[in-house]
């Protein structure tokens, strides 16, 4: 149980167009979802937590209008990467956790490597 | 600020051999610790979490130690095997969403 799936798992993207990632949890409802980057060779860095039907809050630093985050559902959280340049290049991990309690456990996705040429 | 880090970013063992993985944290408020395993290419894999109001908890063939009086977090892996090579994230809970502060990471590579 407690499967958390992202697609794609990778994508090549041309400068200036926009990606979507997608993140889901297979098996149970996440109300909550949080967004990470991670550089080669460097920590996981969190980019925005999302709760189901309100606005996604942003860490410091990261651009919302860049970063679109939507979670529509309970299941299904997506990250737009607008107007893509190669220094947005990067792994995006997105996790879920279950239920409303900060003290569940979260679950990781496998990753979406995304390149911008 | 706030920060997780890590004493060790490589540490190589032989096969069979004990690990021993470290980490210091920087808030004395935080109340509940994760360790992470992640491959090349992949996301992170829960391995083993502690409460603060624990400083030991034993898993399959890891413990997690936590001494709070010097904010230091350890992660102990008996007779490494091969599959155990990768990238160790410890983690803190904090934020106000309950949200996880990663540690820089430790590469454990395994010998044969």
């Amino acid at each position: 149980g407690a499967v958390v799936s992202q697609h794609p798992s990778w994508v090549i993207c041309k400068s200036g167009t926009s990606v979507k990632i997608e993140c889901r949890s297979l098996d149970f409802q996440a109300t909550t979802m949080f967004w990470y980057r991670q550089f080669p060779k460097q920590s996981l860095m969190l980019m925005a937590t999302s709760n189901e039907g309100s606005k996604a809050t942003y860490e410091q630093g990261v651009e919302k209008d860049k970063f679109l985050i939507n979670h529509a559902s309970l299941t299904l959280s997506t990250l737009t990467v607008t107007s893509a340049h190669p220094e947005d290049s990067s792994f995006y991990i997105c996790s879920a956790r279950p239920g409303t309690s900060f003290l569940e456990t979260q679950y990781f996705g496998p990753g979406t490597r995304l390149l911008v040429l | 600020g706030e920060s997780v880090g890590l004493h060790l970013p490589t540490l190589s063992v032989q096969e069979g051999d004990n690990s021993i993985i470290n980490c210091a944290y920087s808030n004395s408020a935080s109340d509940y610790f994760i360790w992470y395993k992640q491959e090349s290419g992949k996301g992170p894999q829960f391995i083993i979490d502690i409460r603060s109001n624990m400083d030991k908890r034993q898993g399959q063939r890891v413990t997690v130690l936590l001494n709070k009086t010097v904010k230091h977090l350890s992660l102990q892996i008996a007779a490494t095997q091969p599959g155990d090579s990768a990238v160790y994230f410890c983690a803190e809970k904090g934020g106000s969403q309950g949200n996880l502060i990663f540690g820089k990471g430790t590469k454990l590579s395994v010998k044969p």
